[in-house]
This record gives structure tokens, sequence and C-alpha cells, in this order.
């Protein structure tokens, strides 16, 4: 469960496009999975969660897709603001033990 | 309601030197977790804590330890401060009764060791 990964580690995305991070983990076993956005100097925020027995959760201009097949994970941001800039972190836990982290992606929105 | 608080928000502290982190976690959670995070990392799961007791740990020395008082509130302490502890910790809090799921993050106190 140690191997979360990010496909990317940067993306640069137009104000008002979609947004898409991906994310891959390793450990068939995960069983719950959550996003966080960061902001510099601040601690990681809550966006959207899914459980493993979920393939899609939508939320406020966010979606979570989860492919347990191939083990990926991506969240999908629509009409992406100034303000989605941060990084993105994927997060796996399982059992509702520690959760593992990728290193994220950092996420910058052109005006 | 408040969500998951921690002072300081920045420490500096000298190598070889002891500190103590604290975390309020939010309303309605009784399990805190504490994460280190070093720039440009996720955060590294250090310990957690659910009634008063270390539930799991991770992969950080003896130097870390961790209390949680009866109220769920919690504290981090690292002895004998290395340059390499300089880190943003972290305390994330969770419901046990829901599987430690939402887990909630506080701003996390920026450690400077000199």
């Amino acid at each position: 469960g140690e191997n979360v990964g990010l496909h990317l580690p940067t993306l640069s995305v137009q104000e008002g496009d979609n947004s898409i991070i991906n994310c891959a983990y390793s450990n068939s076993a995960s069983d719950y999975f959550i996003w966080y956005k960061q902001e510099s100097g601040k601690g990681p925020q809550f966006i959207i969660d899914i459980r493993s027995n979920m393939d899609k959760r939508q939320g406020q201009r966010v979606t979570v897709l989860l492919n347990k097949t191939v083990k990926h994970l991506s969240l999908q941001i629509a009409a992406t603001q100034p303000g989605d800039s941060a990084v993105y972190f994927c997060a796996e836990n399982i059992y509702g033990n520690q959760f593992y982290f990728g290193t994220g992606t950092s996420l910058t929105v052109i005006p | 309601d408040a969500g998951v608080t921690q002072s300081p928000t920045h420490l500096i502290k000298t190598r070889g030197q002891q500190v103590t982190l604290r975390c309020s976690p939010k309303s309605g959670h009784d399990t805190v977790s504490w994460y280190q995070q070093a720039l440009g990392q996720g955060p590294q799961f250090i310990f957690q804590y659910y009634e008063e007791e270390e539930r799991q740990r991770g992969n950080f020395p003896d130097r870390f330890s961790g209390h949680q008082f009866p109220n769920y509130s919690s504290e981090l302490n690292v002895n004998a401060l290395l340059l390499g502890d300089s880190a943003l910790y972290l305390c994330a809090s969770s419901p046990r009764d829901r599987g430690n799921t939402e887990a909630f993050f506080g701003q996390g106190t920026r450690l400077t060791v000199v």
C-alpha cells in the first residue's frame, strides 16, 4: 500500500477548462480513497472520497473515478478556476488504518 | 464547528532539543493520527491514537512519541531533534465508528531545527 503514486507531477490548464489528475495505487486491498487539496503553507483539505465498492462519485465541480481492475484513481475538476491551483494528493486506506500518500500533482490554472 | 486545530503554527528548535506539538480533533472525532510532511513530499504516517493508546505506528524511531487525552486531543513529542526532523507536522482526526473515513487535517505545525 505504500506505492501510491501520480502519473504527472505537474499540470497546467486554462481557466474554465476541465482538469484531470491521475493516481495509481499498488495495493489491491485498499478499500477507501480520499483526494486532498493542499495550498502552500496549509494542511491538506478534504475534497472528495470514494469507497472501493463504488466506481464513481460526484461532488460540487469534482468527480472521482475508481478503476479497481487497473488500480487507478482520477480526480476531475470541472470549469477549473484560479483558486483550484494547488497540490493534489490521493490517499489510500486499508481497513481504517493509516493513509498512504503519493508525492502529489501540482495544478496551475492559467487565467 | 471547529475543525482540527494544531498549535503552535511555527516553531524553531535547536538540534538535540525536545519539542511538543498539540492537536485538537474535529468535533465528533475520536481518533487522531500524526503525519510528517517533508518539503515537496506527501505526508508520511507517524502513528495513530485511539482510546488514549497508540494503535498503529509508521516507520519512525522511538524519539517520536505521543499521547492522547480523555478529551481526544493529542500531543506529539520528538526528543533529541535532528536537522532532518524539520518538516510540516500534520494532525488528522477521524471517527472510529465510521472506519476512520473522512479524515480531516489541521493546518500543521512547521518545525524548523537549526
